[in-house]
């Protein structure tokens, strides 16, 4: 079965540029959750969705970062501008609404703002 | 509010050592507890979980057994291989909504 897929895998753009990262979620799986890793800030949850419904996007970091789930299999996040402090690897899962189902991790997406 | 506590890295071991890796969480009501591994370059894979008291999660030789007494979470290996090196995660779900709190990760670094 496929797994969570990410895209790009890597990115490296100039600070100001517009960034879209891509997400396709297990099928059949109803949460997706994004998250940010870096050094200083260990692993962050950026936002999630239940049902294509975003239930808390406490954790984006600004204005400037934006996520869209328009179906079950295809999520979007955003940054508009990207700054080089945004630098970091970011993950995508996917996961069923049941309590005590794991979450599936993709490979993420190494993003580099110069 | 709900939290998951692990030890702090690196641990550095030789090859065949015994490993622990203390893990320890706060949470209203039973939570499902999770351990995950993040090999370099990669991204978080499901290594054992445990949904209620008592229970033993078990995979690739690793063990962790839930106590809800002590609420810890602890993972265990009798001998651990180069192979193993690796940033460990110890995660907890969130009222039964499929969020997970995650530890801060643990390093472990094995030698041969």
């Amino acid at each position: 079965d496929a797994g969570v897929i990410q895209s790009p895998r890597h990115e490296v753009t100039e600070m100001g540029q517009e960034v879209t990262l891509r997400c396709k979620p297990i099928s059949g799986h109803n949460s997706l959750f994004w998250y940010r890793q870096t050094m200083m800030r260990g692993l962050e949850l950026l936002i999630y969705f239940n049902n294509n419904v975003p239930i808390d996007d406490s954790g984006m970091p600004e204005d400037r970062f934006s996520a869209k789930m328009p179906n079950a299999s295809f999520s979007t996040l955003k940054i508009q501008p990207s700054e080089p402090r945004d630098s970091a690897v970011y993950f995508c899962a996917s996961s069923l609404v049941a309590g005590n189902q794991p979450q599936h991790f993709g490979d993420g997406t190494r993003l580099s703002i110069l | 509010g709900d939290s998951v506590t692990q030890m702090e890295g690196p641990v550095t071991l030789s090859e065949e050592a015994f490993l622990t890796i203390n893990c320890t969480y706060t949470a209203t009501g039973y939570p499902s507890l999770f351990w995950y591994v993040q090999y370099p370059g990669e991204g978080l894979q499901l290594l054992l979980k445990a949904t209620k008291a008592d229970d033993k999660g078990s995979n690739k030789g690793f063990e962790a057994t839930y106590r809800k007494e002590t609420t810890s979470f602890h993972l265990e290996k009798g001998s651990v291989q180069v192979s193993d090196s690796a940033v460990y995660f110890c995660a907890s779900n969130y009222n039964q909504g499929g969020k997970l709190i995650f530890g801060q990760g643990t390093e472990l670094s094995v030698k041969p």
